[in-house]
């Protein structure tokens, strides 16, 4: 089925060690997201882009960096992880107004 | 900057009773309304949406929501609850024109009591 596929779905990290979780659409969107989810705070944007090669910083950037090299994907790092970054991340895609988002399943990330 | 306010985190409510959630959004240009659920485990899926024309809008599980201006609201009802309803609804606006940023409110996490 078309969609968004996150990959991994789960993950332990010690502090201090680095990942990359990635996002994948073949919807042909150009918008992409990422967010984070915790409890009580709602979804928080971290990055955004609006088409290929471009990226820019959402509300809680800190920590986190973003890669969009093709029109598919759509890269989020974590250069040296914090326990703070516990979270469960979803990426969403979108061809734009008024279609809303398409989100992922998730990965939820365990920071020891 | 467009934002959404959910009251009540937690919502109880009896089975084949009303659903009732409440959205107000603030919006300088005319909005674009969403509510979405997340079922356990799962990512965000497409409830309903307003863009433009019939004020009442209806979506996937009987669920409806009506778009009133003049409150600045969008609240979300489903006459009669089903156990599978359990989830967290969210609310979310964008602009109309403009970026397509969406502005996701906090949820509401809805337990139904059998």
């Amino acid at each position: 089925n078309a969609g968004v596929t996150q990959t991994p779905k789960f993950r332990v990290l010690k502090t201090g060690q680095s990942m990359t979780l990635l996002c994948a659409q073949d919807m042909n969107h150009e918008y992409m997201y990422w967010y984070r989810q915790d409890p009580g705070m709602g979804l928080r944007l971290i990055h955004y882009s609006v088409g290929e090669g471009t990226t820019a910083k959402g509300e809680v950037p800190d920590g986190y960096n973003v890669s969009r090299l093709k029109k598919q994907n759509f890269l989020l790092g974590l250069e040296s992880a914090a326990p703070s970054q516990t979270s469960v991340y979803f990426c969403a895609s979108s061809q734009g107004q008024p279609y809303g988002y398409t989100f992922g399943s998730g990965t939820r990330l365990t920071v020891v | 900057a467009q934002s959404v306010t959910q009251l009540g985190s937690h919502v109880s409510v009896s089975e084949g009773a009303l659903v009732l959630l409440r959205c107000n959004y603030s919006s300088s240009v005319p909005p674009y309304l969403f509510w979405y659920v997340q079922y356990p485990n799962q990512g965000l899926q497409l409830l309903l949406k307003y863009t433009t024309g019939a004020t009442l809008v209806k979506g996937i599980n009987g669920f409806e929501a009506e778009f009133k201006k003049s409150e600045t609201s969008f609240h979300l009802t489903k006459p009669s609850a089903h156990m599978s309803d359990a989830a967290e609804y969210f609310c979310a606006v964008s602009r109309s024109y403009g970026n397509n940023r969406l502005a996701f409110g906090k949820g509401n996490q809805v337990v139904v009591i059998p």
